[in-house]
């Protein structure tokens, strides 16, 4: 059964830290991976995408990474700012034209000043 | 600008009401969806659409239909409303029909309660 687990649930942090939000997944075939951001009463909005052929890929302040061998990812957030405080959703497409998604649970992330 | 709107964005309703939940999008995209979003769930797949005239059951589309008549729109009816569908529902839409960077853009979300 196509899977995808996030770790931690929820996350605390000060401003101005640094996090890494875990993304596993158990998805065949695999097309691509992104991470959204869900702000409070909000639709998700893509931070992130990246295909099999991607470990690394970049969006400002966050980073996420694909280890499309032991399928996992990570978003790593640097100097957090309050507007980070969200639900972070790691997302997988499945199939040949990755048209099947794989929704996480998300890791809800709280940014204290 | 091109956009996604959901129509109402607040509902109440009885059970055993039928409820419609309208998704407008602009960006004359093929795709469109609809998701539903419980607290210790991930989105869950309801209906998917890939051009007019087609639609697909996703993963709980039990008590929900779709119809695609044009490309912008994809209304969500629930024909006898239970309790169980009280969520928050979205609407999404892409724009390819396959391949490595189909992303998906959300409307801002409906959030539906039903007694």
């Amino acid at each position: 059964k196509n899977q995808v687990e996030q770790s931690p649930q929820s996350l605390i942090i000060l401003e101005g830290k640094n996090c890494t939000l875990q993304c596993n997944y158990t998805v065949s075939p695999f097309s691509n991976l992104r991470w959204y951001k869900q702000d409070t009463g909000r639709g998700p909005v893509s931070l992130t995408i990246m295909t099999f052929s991607e470990n690394t890929k970049s969006n400002g302040r966050y980073t996420a990474t694909l280890d499309a061998d032991t399928k996992q990812s990570s978003l790593h957030i640097t100097a957090s700012q309050l507007s980070d405080s969200a639900s972070y959703i790691c997302v997988v497409s499945a199939g040949n034209y990755g048209q099947n998604f794989v929704f996480g649970p998300g890791t809800r992330l709280s940014v204290l000043p | 600008d091109a956009e996604i709107t959901q129509s109402p964005r607040h509902k109440i309703t009885e059970t055993g009401r039928q409820v419609t939940l309208a998704c407008h999008q602009t960006w004359n995209h093929n795709n469109m969806f609809w998701y539903r979003q419980d607290l210790g769930h991930g989105l869950r797949l309801i209906h998917y659409s890939y051009g007019v005239q087609d639609t697909n059951k996703g993963e709980v589309s039990d008590g929900y239909s779709v119809s695609r008549s044009n490309t912008e729109d994809l209304p969500l009816t629930l024909e006898s409303a239970a309790s169980s569908q009280t969520s928050v529902y979205f609407c999404a839409s892409s724009p390819y029909s396959g391949g490595a960077h189909n992303e998906q853009f959300f409307g801002p979300g409906t959030r539906l309660t039903v007694l």
